[in-house]
């Protein structure tokens, strides 16, 4: 099984500001088969990138990302109130699929 | 516009059974994979279980494997979740999700989940 660490586990932050999560792998993602997803109070996830560095539909450039192999980073280039949530990636390259624990984005 | 709207969940006793229901719309259901995720309440995503567009490929967590069934019904827009010998680890909100393709096994669109406790 893969297992995901992303760290931090929580980040304030300002509005404005630039923020960088990372998804770390146990072993390498097969094809780069890695998701981020945002999820707020009360709400579905939302899917924000997959193949690593793809934006889903709709998904705002100030949402990037990147990475290979075990090593994965989400980018928010300029942080607006709406971000501020938990954010989630999962590996679908090798069953079980899993997910990492998250990162909270709150305001400082 | 798709829909993913998720029903029969419920209080259930430990070491009891439920039948979750995903009804889609919006799309054509049996192009795409589907998947099942759980959240335990203030806790993270955990992905529970996948299925191909046409049933062919089925993909547990160890934590439910040989306790839950995930099966579709593409004549019926619908995917099931049949969850037995139930614990209270189990308990949690269950969404559905669209994957992205046929073999796809990440959620591009989502229900809003039923809660599921299970509790004496």
């Amino acid at each position: 099984e893969i297992v995901l660490t992303q760290s931090p586990g929580t980040l304030s932050l300002s509005p404005g500001e630039r923020v960088t999560l990372s998804c770390r792998a146990s072993q390498s993602v097969t094809s780069s088969y890695l998701a981020w997803f945002q999820q707020k109070p009360g709400q579905a996830p939302r899917l924000l990138i997959y193949d690593a560095s793809t934006r889903a539909t709709a998904i705002p450039d100030k949402f990037s990302g990147s990475g290979s192999g075990t090593d994965f980073t989400l980018t928010i280039s300029r942080l607006e109130p709406e971000d501020f949530a938990v954010y989630y990636c999962q590996q679908y390259g090798n069953s079980p699929f899993t997910f990492g624990p998250g990162t909270k984005v709150d305001i400082k | 516009e798709v829909q993913l709207v998720e029903s029969g969940g419920g209080l259930v006793k430990p070491g009891g059974s439920l039948r979750l229901s995903c009804l889609a719309s919006g799309f054509t259901f049996s192009h795409y994979s589907m998947n099942w995720v759980r959240q335990a309440p203030g806790k993270g995503l955990e992905w529970v279980s996948s299925i191909s567009s046409s049933s062919n490929f089925i993909y547990y967590a160890d934590s439910v494997k040989g306790r839950f069934t995930v099966s579709r019904d593409n004549a019926k827009n619908s995917l099931y979740l049949q969850m037995d010998s139930l614990k209270a680890e189990d308990t949690a909100v269950y969404y559905c999700a669209r994957g992205q393709y046929s073999g796809s096994y990440y959620g591009v669109s989502w229900g809003q989940g039923t809660l599921v406790t299970v509790s004496s």
